[in-house]
Formats: C-alpha cells, sequence, structure tokens
C-alpha cells in the first residue's frame, strides 16, 4: 500500500521555540493532505486540510498564524508550530489522499518543556 | 451535527474469542463507514470499509456492515489472536470533492492475551 512518512517521528523543545514536523508520500502523489492533533485517549482532531499550491483550510477553533502549513509539492507538506507552549504537546499525525482513500504517517509526538 | 460513537476500551480478550466492538453514527447524508487500525507504534491502516447500506467490508477476518436501520458499523471477528492487539477507530466519510472528511470515532484499545 502507499506509504507516508513523518519526520521527526519524536521532538522535544522549550517553550517559546518553533518546530517543523515534515509529511511526505513517499510513491504516490498527494493533492490533498490532512494534518490531525491526537490528544491520550482522544479520537483524532483535524486541523487543516491541504491542497498543493494553495492555503491551507484550518478547522473552527485552530489558530493559523500558529500552526503554519506548507503543501509546495505533492509529496510534501510541512506542519510548523510556532512559538511552542506545553499546552501544544500532542501527538500530530498526517494523512495523504489518493482517489478516495487516505493513507497516514506513523505520527510525530511534541513535547514542549 | 455528524458523529461517531465507539465502545470505551480497553478490550481484553484471550486468543481465539470472539470480538465485538460497537460503532454507531449520526450523520447527514449517506456516508461512507471505514474501521481503520493503530498497532502500536504505527501508523493508522485501514483495515476496511463500506460505502452504501448493507454492504459488507472484510480484512483480515474482520467484518462489518453497514446497517442504516441502526446507523451502526460494528466490527466483529470470529477468533481474535494476540496480534490484533491494537487500537480500532470507527470513522465516517462525509462531503465530496476536496471538502470530503472523516470524523472519528474515540478509538477502542484491544489486548489479546495468548
Amino acid at each position: 500500500g502507499a506509504v507516508v512518512s513523518q519526520h521527526p517521528s519524536w521532538v522535544i523543545c522549550k517553550s517559546g521555540t518553533s518546530v517543523k514536523i515534515e509529511c511526505r508520500s513517499l510513491d504516490f502523489q498527494a493533492t490533498t493532505m490532512f494534518w490531525y492533533r491526537q490528544f491520550p485517549k482522544q479520537s483524532l482532531m483535524l486541523m487543516a486540510t491541504s491542497n498543493e499550491g494553495s492555503k491551507a483550510t484550518y478547522e473552527q477553533g485552530v489558530e493559523k498564524d500558529k500552526f503554519l502549513i506548507n503543501h509546495a509539492s505533492l509529496t510534501l507538506s510541512t506542519l510548523t508550530v510556532t512559538s511552542a507552549h506545553p499546552e501544544d504537546s500532542s501527538f500530530y499525525i498526517c494523512s495523504a489522499r489518493i482517489y478516495n482513500e487516505q493513507f497516514f504517517g506513523p505520527g510525530t509526538r511534541l513535547t514542549v518543556l | 451535527g455528524n458523529s461517531v460513537t465507539q465502545m470505551e476500551g480497553p478490550v481484553t480478550l484471550s486468543e481465539e474469542a470472539f470480538l465485538t466492538i460497537n460503532c454507531t453514527y449520526t450523520a447527514t447524508g449517506y456516508p461512507s463507514l471505514f474501521w481503520y487500525v493503530q498497532y502500536p507504534g504505527e501508523g493508522l491502516q485501514l483495515l476496511l470499509k463500506a460505502t452504501k447500506a448493507d454492504d459488507k467490508g472484510s480484512n483480515k477476518g474482520f467484518e462489518a456492515t453497514y446497517r442504516k436501520e441502526t446507523t451502526s458499523f460494528h466490527l466483529e471477528k470470529g477468533s481474535v489472536q494476540v496480534s490484533d492487539s491494537a487500537v480500532y477507530f470507527c470513522a465516517l466519510l462525509l462531503g465530496a470533492g476536496n471538502n470530503r472528511k472523516l470524523i472519528w470515532g474515540l478509538g477502542t484499545s484491544l489486548a489479546v492475551n495468548p
């Protein structure tokens, strides 16, 4: 099946710094990519949908200036958490869609100290 | 609004036991329904899906039938294995074109003991 990778798999940073997470579709081109956030024992929360070459569409309540999403190519999307704070600590998952199916990355564990 | 409700876990079973994980949904329109599985340390994987009423999705011994009358999509397996230990998510897909979105249940953790 199609493979989606994320990098890094985990990151620890200091409060106030910015962190960039990469999401790549390895063996297919994805016109649409998604970013999710998952809290412990909770469901996946869709943060934003990005289409290659256009601005991301953010879900209600998600701060655009805090969670910067760039989808520069058909195989790469990045999520930058700017000025991270401890409440941003979470598990971030990206997903890439081809045809009618979504494929998921393994996730990135972000811990902000 | 649109939502998915799954039975709470964790579910603990012995090997070869019968598994049922309940999933019900509320949705406008005619959603497609999915079960995803997340094995420890891995990303979400599609387990099975059904796109219309009375469809049965099946994979790896798991089955789920799209029941419109009860708005349910319960996951079943006749004989679980230790390797089935994972978190299972029920989801529905709504919308069209680039506006399609998956709506997720909370996930049900399954532990199968030898």
